[in-house]
């Protein structure tokens, strides 16, 4: 079946790095764009980041836009998050999803289990 | 930025009631607007996309419409399943994607 599976969260200072993957299996990964969702403790849900199918077409939110990139292997059917200036603020648990598109209409799904990251000095 | 405005935030219902859940936006997203629900502690599932499209596999209590700026969530005869949070979301601005602060479905 359709699988998403985060892994790379943890503890981090404020200013320091992470990198965070997401693992798709059951369906051709390459033919897909992927974003990132985060949602912060008991808040709601945040889009983050997305990634054409090629990788060559990606966009920011703007809380995030400057200090986080997102890439793919299509190859390794693997999505990243490169997360570097953490700040107390970004901490949240994160999921990767599959964008699904109609005419220019974009839904999630499936999500990942979602991963957390804390930063805290 | 589309804001995204679902009314209630919170609301209390029984097993059996029909319950709406109402999501506004900013400006006009035609029919660009899907909805979730989540669990706690689970990631969101997709119920509706393009405000009327019912995810395979959701059970056809679940119902959206609208179009513009206003739409609904409808569930027509709550499960006890159904006690979760519920999101809107919209694409019209695919640079820009934001959704709903949530409702939280509670048991009365």
């Amino acid at each position: 079946q359709v699988q998403l599976v985060e892994s790379g969260g943890g503890l981090v200072k404020p200013g320091g790095s992470l990198r965070l993957s997401c693992a798709a299996s059951g369906f051709t990964f390459s033919d897909y764009y992927m974003s990132w969702i985060r949602q912060a403790p008991g808040k709601g849900l945040e889009w983050i980041s997305y990634i054409s199918s090629s990788g060559n077409t990606l966009y920011y939110s703007d809380s995030v836009k400057g200090r986080f990139t997102i890439s793919r292997d299509n190859a390794k059917n693997s999505l990243f998050l490169q997360m570097n200036s953490l700040r107390v603020e970004d901490t949240a648990v994160y999921y990767c999803a599959r964008d699904l598109y109609s005419d220019s209409n974009v839904w999630f799904d499936p999500w990942g289990q979602g991963i957390l990251v804390t930063v805290s000095s | 930025d589309i804001q995204m405005t679902q009314s209630p935030s919170s609301l209390s219902a029984s097993v059996g009631d029909r319950v709406t859940i109402t999501c506004r936006a900013s400006q006009n997203i035609r029919t660009y607007l899907n909805w979730y629900q989540q669990k706690p502690g689970k990631a969101p599932n997709l119920l509706i996309y393009a405000a009327s499209g019912l995810k395979s596999g959701v059970p056809s209590r679940f119902s959206g419409s609208g179009s513009g700026t206003d739409f609904t969530l409808t569930i027509s005869s709550l499960q006890p399943e159904d006690f979760a949070t519920y999101y809107c979301q919209q694409s019209y601005t695919t640079s820009s994607i934001t959704f709903g602060q949530g409702t939280r479905l509670e048991i009365k």
